[in-house]
């Protein structure tokens, strides 16, 4: 089945600074990574999502990139503000799934004003 | 976006009970699943509750222990049977309309 590894677990930014967070798959199947945002005691709010069609997407201060060849995608946050800081997973979606995500471990980001 | 909801959204139970969670979306989808989120981890699909039909479990789950039920497109349920100590977690139910969208959770606590 599919395995998502996720890095790194925590990430420490000053406020201003951008964020990088990386994931790696390992079905070469899956068609559909989405990125949820968790902030504590709340439940994971998608922020972003790409489909193996495109390479990049953007939505203001995020965007994620898709390499398909070497399975790995990226989220990026520009400009960080401390409203950014929070748990971000990443999955990964086979298209035989049944909708069913292959979630990484998360990173803990904090930004410090 | 489906709009999702959960309840109860907490509860602290005796080890040896059964506690039935409850997930309601505002439309109609075809696929729904229940989570388990541990304290500072990822989340770990429990099921996938299929409409009209038994749920399907992942790799160390089952319907003993998890029985969920399905009856409509908009409802499902958990049922976390004879709780112990290692049940305590956070139980997040989840929709699939081509992106997925969760509910508020349901914090356990079995003493």
């Amino acid at each position: 089945g599919e395995n998502v590894e996720q890095h790194p677990s925590t990430l420490s930014v000053q406020e201003g600074d951008s964020a990088v967070i990386k994931c790696t798959y390992s079905d070469s199947a899956s068609n559909y990574f989405p990125w949820y945002k968790q902030e504590l005691g709340k439940r994971p709010q998608l922020i972003i999502d790409i489909r193996s069609n495109v390479g990049e997407k953007k939505d203001q201060r995020i965007a994620v990139t898709l390499n398909k060849t070497a399975k790995h995608f990226s989220l990026h946050i520009t400009e960080t503000q401390p409203e950014d800081s929070a748990v971000y997973f990443c999955a990964a979606k086979p298209t035989d799934s049944w909708g069913k995500l292959q979630f990484g471990a998360g990173t803990q980001v904090v930004v410090t004003p | 976006s489906a709009v999702i909801s959960q309840k109860p959204s907490r509860d602290i139970c005796q080890r040896g009970t059964s506690l039935t969670i409850q997930c309601q979306v505002d439309s109609q989808v075809t696929m729904m699943f229940w989570y388990r989120q541990q304290p500072g981890q990822s989340l770990t699909l429990i099921a996938t509750a299929n409409q009209g039909s038994e749920a399907t479990y992942e790799s160390g789950f089952v319907i003993d222990k998890f029985p969920i039920s399905r009856p409509n497109l908009t409802f499902s349920t958990l049922t976390v049977s004879n709780m112990s100590p290692e049940d305590s977690s956070i139980y997040l139910c989840s929709a699939n309309e081509e992106t997925q969208y969760f509910g508020p959770g349901t914090r356990l606590l079995v003493l």
